[in-house]
């Protein structure tokens, strides 16, 4: 079945550093693609989507490119922020169109220190 | 405009007992899907509703219910309520059954003692 991995956090990193988390995918068909984040004591926002293969989903500085051929949608940031601070999800529906179910990776914890 | 509303946000109940809760989509929304988060298992899927059907259902016990009514609010169930049931449960909303994006609502902590 449909499933999405991604790298174990928590991931800590200094105020303006280069963000990479990892995240990758199995599924059938062509899947539409999401990041979102939770922040503490809140739901989950939709940070940034791609619904086809080279597609590039951004949305306040971050950045990911639905990769087709190495199956992954990696985020990027180039510089972040102590406000960056959250859980990210990675997240993928099948695509079918007969279904808006979320598929979502285990998370990956970010903490920025100033 | 208004967002997904989860009521209660917070929720103490006792082993056996039932619980119900209840999410508002945003206005215009059909669809609504439920999701259980819990810090073992991660975010679940639980049903997902479009006008007023259930379209698709998670790997859950039957004691996991859920209806949405013509207004597109939605419920779900929780009967004889097990320690495991603690959690996050998070409503999402969105245009249609198809569409790709879903706004979540704050959630309902549900604490079984």
């Amino acid at each position: 079945g449909n499933s999405v991995t991604q790298m174990e956090g928590p991931v800590t990193l200094s105020e303006e550093a280069f963000l990479t988390i990892n995240c990758t995918y199995t599924a059938t068909g062509y899947p539409s693609l999401f990041w979102y984040v939770q922040y503490p004591g809140e739901g989950l926002q939709l940070l940034l989507k791609a619904t086809k293969a080279d597609d590039k989903g951004s949305n306040k500085g971050f950045e990911a490119t639905y990769r087709k051929e190495t199956t992954s949608f990696h985020l990027e940031k180039g510089s972040v922020q102590v406000s960056d601070s959250a859980v990210y999800f990675c997240a993928l529906t099948s695509g079918s169109g007969n279904t808006g179910k979320l598929i979502f990776g285990q998370g990956t914890t970010l903490q920025v220190k100033p | 405009k208004a967002g997904v509303t989860q009521t209660p946000r917070y929720l103490i109940k006792t082993r056996g007992q039932q619980v119900t809760l209840s999410c508002s989509p945003i206005s215009g929304h059909r669809s609504v899907s439920w999701y259980q988060q819990t810090p073992g298992q991660g975010l679940q899927f639980l049903f997902e509703y479009f006008s007023e059907t259930q379209r698709n259902k998670g790997n859950f016990p039957g004691r996991f219910s859920g209806r949405q009514f013509s207004n597109s609010r939605s419920e779900m169930n929780v009967s004889t309520l097990e320690l495991g049931d603690s959690a996050l449960y998070l409503c999402a909303s969105s245009l249609a059954w198809s569409d790709t994006e879903a706004f979540f609502g704050q959630g309902t902590r549900l604490t079984v003692v």
